[in-house]
């Protein structure tokens, strides 16, 4: 089946700070999503991104479906940005596969 | 239009009892999947319903685990005789179309279930 990569699997930054989140996937997918898990366990829905880039506010994402990659991109981070993000991908056939999440906290 | 609803949020069993974990899609949606969250770490595939229908049960134990979604009422994840490793957070997630089409899903807020 296919293999989910991310990177780094840790992140500690300062409020204000800029960071990118990578995820790389083994095989062609149809399906890529961006999700944020908070301190709370609530799994929140960041981008649907097959392809392409998205941008929601301090948020950005691309998807380079040809080179099996996708980026999140988290401008001047928030304190209520912590929690761990992961990517999930869906080729034919499949259903979503999750990467092992980047852990990201936030300090004030 | 409400989220994807999962309950209970919470759940305590002893060893050896049944947990029924409920799951009512959003409004549109007839896709519902079922994933396993153990401690500190990801989320694993369980199984994969459409009205009436398991399409892909691949990632459920072969024992004790079933799983439902009947034309009318939620969806259910059934687990009997539970074991402590049973403990986890179960997440649902539905969708209007087949994932491997290119749709977006969405997840409930979780059941915590923990064995004692």
């Amino acid at each position: 089946g296919i293999q989910v990569e991310q990177s780094p699997p840790d992140l500690i930054l300062q409020e204000g700070a800029n960071s990118t989140l990578r995820c790389n996937f083994s095989d062609s997918v149809n399906n890529l999503q961006w999700f944020h898990q908070n301190p709370w366990g609530q799994l929140i829905n960041l981008f649907y991104i097959p392809s392409g880039t998205k941008q929601n506010g301090r948020l950005s994402a691309t998807t380079v479906a040809t080179e099996r990659y996708s980026l999140l991109y988290i401008s001047s981070s928030q304190t209520t940005d912590s929690g761990v993000y992961f990517c999930a991908v869906a080729a034919y056939g499949q259903n979503f596969v999750f990467g092992p999440g980047t852990r990201l906290s936030v300090l004030p | 239009n409400a989220g994807v609803m999962q309950n209970p949020r919470h759940l305590v069993r002893r060893r050896g009892q049944e947990a029924r974990l409920r799951c009512s899609p959003m409004k549109g949606h007839s896709h519902v999947y079922w994933y396993r969250q153990l401690p500190e770490e990801g989320l694993k595939f369980m199984v994969y319903l459409q009205k009436e229908n398991i399409i892909d049960e691949s990632g459920m134990p072969k024992e004790r685990f079933s799983a439902e979604f009947p034309k009318e009422g939620p969806s259910i994840l059934r687990i009997q005789q539970v074991v402590r490793g049973d403990s986890a957070a179960y997440f649902c997630a539905s969708s209007p179309s087949p994932l491997e089409g290119g749709t977006e899903a969405f997840f409930g807020q979780g059941t915590r279930l923990t064995v004692v």
